[in-house]
């Protein structure tokens, strides 16, 4: 167990829809990284906030967007989705001055 | 980062030591090695880093060549629930960058 949340594990919608995907860092860990994982794309970086801030972006859609709650968690918000978005989404959180990323379990999106 | 090669597959018996080499022949001076696994579809779990002196711990050990060119997970005892795909990543420590991940090795584990 990473000490890493993430919710719901699995999720089922129809194109079009919009999802919202949470996730909850390991205690005091300031950092939230959110990966989408496809089968014809592998492990991708999407985003990056650190304490509230957006730090880096990766390939993330504009339909997509992510943010960072005061209490640290994090939301990712997929709009519009399409059949192509259906992949497991996971958030890592790392914490400051160090350079590990702990993973949660993930949410397998299905877009139908 | 540094670009790491990894061979796509590999087997290795239970109970045997699993040897699991990755090519990172353009590494620069201040990059690590990092190695995480992911099992079937749960969340990568990071295993080992490394910048040039060999470093072991509960999980494993990673031998880093002197030339720094190349480098080895070692899993010295493999389980079944090793079976995995083994990712080596090339950064610049305390980066908080993002991981890039490669297509990995898939370690089958066989009793």
């Amino acid at each position: 167990d990473s000490g890493v949340t993430q919710t719901p594990k699995h999720l089922i919608t129809a194109t079009g829809q919009r999802v919202t995907l949470r996730c909850s860092p390991r205690s005091g860990d300031l950092s939230v990284y959110w990966y989408q994982q496809s089968l014809d794309q592998g492990l991708q970086f999407l985003i990056h906030y650190y304490n509230g801030e957006e730090r880096a972006k990766g390939n993330i859609l504009e339909r997509f967007s992510a943010q960072q709650f005061p209490d640290l968690h994090s939301e990712l918000n997929l709009s519009s989705l399409e059949l192509g978005d259906s992949a497991l989404y996971f958030c890592a959180s790392g914490a400051s001055g160090t350079d590990t990323q702990y993973f949660g379990p993930g949410t397998r999106l299905t877009v139908l | 980062d540094a670009k790491t090669t990894q061979p796509t597959s590999m087997d290795c018996a239970e109970g045997r030591a699993a040897n699991l080499p990755c090519n990172h022949s353009t590494i620069s001076g201040n990059e690590y090695v990092y190695w995480y696994r992911q099992i079937h579809s749960q969340g990568p779990q990071y295993i080992i880093h490394g910048l040039k002196n060999n470093e072991t711990n509960e999980m494993a050990s990673l031998i880093i060549t002197e030339d720094r060119k190349s480098s080895t997970l070692i899993l010295p005892h493999a389980t079944l629930r090793d079976t995995a795909v083994y990712y080596c990543i090339v950064r610049v420590s305390y980066n908080t960058d993002k991981l890039i991940f490669g297509t990995g090795t898939r370690l089958q584990v066989f009793p």
